[in-house]
C-alpha cells in the first residue's frame, strides 16, 4: 500500500520559504509512471494545485507561483520536496502532497495527510 | 487556465436520497474528469477518474457521467459516511484546477 508522508514547520514567517518534504513509502518514487505532485488548501477553502516532478527531474507548476515555486526530488531517499519563497498571509494553507498518474487520465490516487502551514510573524 | 465551475456550492439531503452534483469546464476536456470526496480534516479521496470509471474499493452508488464540458457526479442512495464535500478536477491540461467543491449536509 503506497503512503505517502509530509514533513516540515508549521509556522513560517512572511517573507521567508517554506521548505516541506514528502517521503513516499509502499511504492518506488523512481517508477515513470507516476508524477509527485503538491497541492494545497487554505483554511475553509478549495484545493489548488501547485506543481508535480517527475522521477527524471523535470517539473511543471502553476503559473501564479512559478517564480516562488521549487519542486525537487531525492530518488536514493524516496522523498520530493516543496520550497515556497517570498511567503505572505495567503500562503497560509494546507499542504497535501499525492501520487498521479503520468499518463492519460491523470488521477490523484494516493494523497499524504497533510500539514497546515501558517504564514505569520 | 480551465476553469471548473460546480453546482450547487452546497445541498442538504436525507438519507436515501438521489444526489447530483454539476461540473463545467470553462472548455472541452474531453474526459479527462475526476471526481474526489472529502471529509473534514481528512485528505480528498478518488471517485471517479476520465468522468465515468469507479476508482477500486468505491462503492457502486457512486457513478460519474459527461464528456466535453459538462459532467454530473450522482449518488444513487446517499449514505450517512458521503456527508462531505465533492470536488472535480480536469486533467485535461495543466495547471490542473479543481472546482469550487459542493458540500452535501444533512437535512
Amino acid at each position: 500500500q503506497v503512503q505517502l508522508q509530509e514533513s516540515g514547520p508549521r509556522l513560517v514567517k512572511p517573507s521567508e520559504t517554506l521548505s516541506l518534504t514528502c517521503t513516499v513509502s509502499g511504492g518506488s518514487i523512481s517508477s515513470g509512471s507516476y508524477y509527485w505532485s503538491w497541492i494545497r488548501q487554505p483554511p475553509g477553502k478549495g484545493l489548488e494545485w501547485i506543481g508535480y516532478i517527475y522521477y527524471t527531474g523535470s517539473t511543471n507548476s502553476i503559473p501564479s507561483l512559478e517564480r516562488r515555486v521549487t519542486i525537487s526530488i531525492d530518488t536514493s531517499n524516496n522523498q520530493f520536496s516543496l520550497r515556497l519563497s517570498s511567503l505572505t498571509a495567503a500562503d497560509t494553507a494546507v499542504y497535501y502532497c499525492a501520487r498521479g498518474g503520468s499518463s492519460w487520465p491523470y488521477y490523484f490516487d494516493y494523497w499524504g495527510q497533510g500539514i497546515l502551514v501558517t504564514v505569520s510573524s | 487556465d480551465i476553469q471548473m465551475t460546480q453546482s450547487p456550492s452546497s445541498l442538504s439531503a436525507s438519507v436515501g436520497d438521489r444526489v447530483t452534483i454539476t461540473c463545467r469546464a470553462s472548455q472541452t476536456i474531453s474526459t479527462y474528469l475526476n471526481w474526489y470526496q472529502q471529509k473534514p480534516e481528512k485528505a480528498p479521496k478518488l471517485l471517479i477518474y476520465a468522468a465515468s470509471s469507479l476508482q477500486n474499493g468505491v462503492p457502486s452508488r457512486f457513478s460519474g457521467s459527461g464528456s466535453g464540458t459538462d459532467f454530473t457526479l450522482t449518488i444513487s442512495s446517499l449514505q450517512p459516511e458521503d456527508f462531505a464535500t465533492y470536488y472535480c478536477q480536469q486533467s485535461y491540461s495543466t495547471p490542473w484546477t479543481f472546482g469550487q467543491g459542493t458540500k452535501v449536509e444533512i437535512k
